[in-house]
């Protein structure tokens, strides 16, 4: 099956620092890739959903200035948290899907904390 | 109109027992019904889905079944095992796997041996 991987899996960072998060498809082009939450306990919150090489669409509520997504290849996106405070801490989770499927292929995550 | 609506939000099983999961939607534009299993620390793993043309599809021990009419769909764990132990979560979504997802609140799951 496709796989979908996030780096880093865990990223511990001081108030005021940004951090990027990294959402790669291995094995397949990803044509939209898509942001989630994750608080403990909780369901998947959508973020955003960035299609490759335009810009994307988030969802109501989410602050674009505060959280950067970058789609740059059919491979790759980012998410970039900046300025990130505690309350930014989270479980964070892209997904990928390509034009033609059936179903969207989610990454592990990446849990941030920050101090 | 977007919510997905699941329960219960938790569920414990004996081994060998049947898991009964369910799900209820407002928006009949939906097309495409996924059950997605995650485990503490990991991201969600696709389970089963389904289509509105359909009313049940079986993949191994896990069914869904599916009533357009009620606009409710269910996941059936059968023989349910300690390894199912995990957070089980309905979603919906229209137009294909490139829109977005909407997720059920999630079903905690405890399969006791």
């Amino acid at each position: 099956g496709a796989v979908v991987s996030q780096h880093p899996s865990w990223v511990i960072c001081k108030s005021g620092t940004s951090v990027k998060i990294e959402c790669r498809s291995l094995d397949f082009q990803a044509t939209t890739m898509f942001w989630y939450r994750q608080f403990p306990k909780q369901s998947l919150m959508l973020m955003a959903t960035s299609n490759e090489g335009s810009k994307a669409t988030y969802e109501q509520g989410v602050e674009k200035d505060k959280f950067l997504i970058n789609h740059a290849s059919l491979t790759l996106s980012t998410l970039t948290v900046t300025s990130a405070h505690p309350e930014d801490s989270s479980f964070y989770i892209c997904s990928a899907s390509t034009s033609w499927g059936e179903t969207q292929y989610f990454g592990p995550g990446t849990r941030l904390l920050v101090l | 109109q977007q919510q997905v609506k699941q329960s219960p939000q938790s569920l414990i099983v004996q081994k060998g027992g049947i898991s009964i999961i369910n799900c209820a939607y407002e928006n009949t534009a939906f097309d495409y019904f996924p059950w997605y299993q995650q485990f503490p620390g990991k991201g969600p793993a696709l389970l089963i889905a389904i289509r509105p043309d359909v009313s049940e599809k079986k993949e191994g021990r896990f069914t869904i079944s599916f009533n357009k009419s009620a606009k409710q769909f269910s996941l059936h764990i059968m023989d349910s095992q300690p390894g199912d132990s995990a957070t089980y979560f309905c979603a919906a979504s229209y137009g294909g796997a490139t829109n977005k997802l909407i997720f059920g609140t999630g079903t905690l799951l405890a399969v006791q041996p």
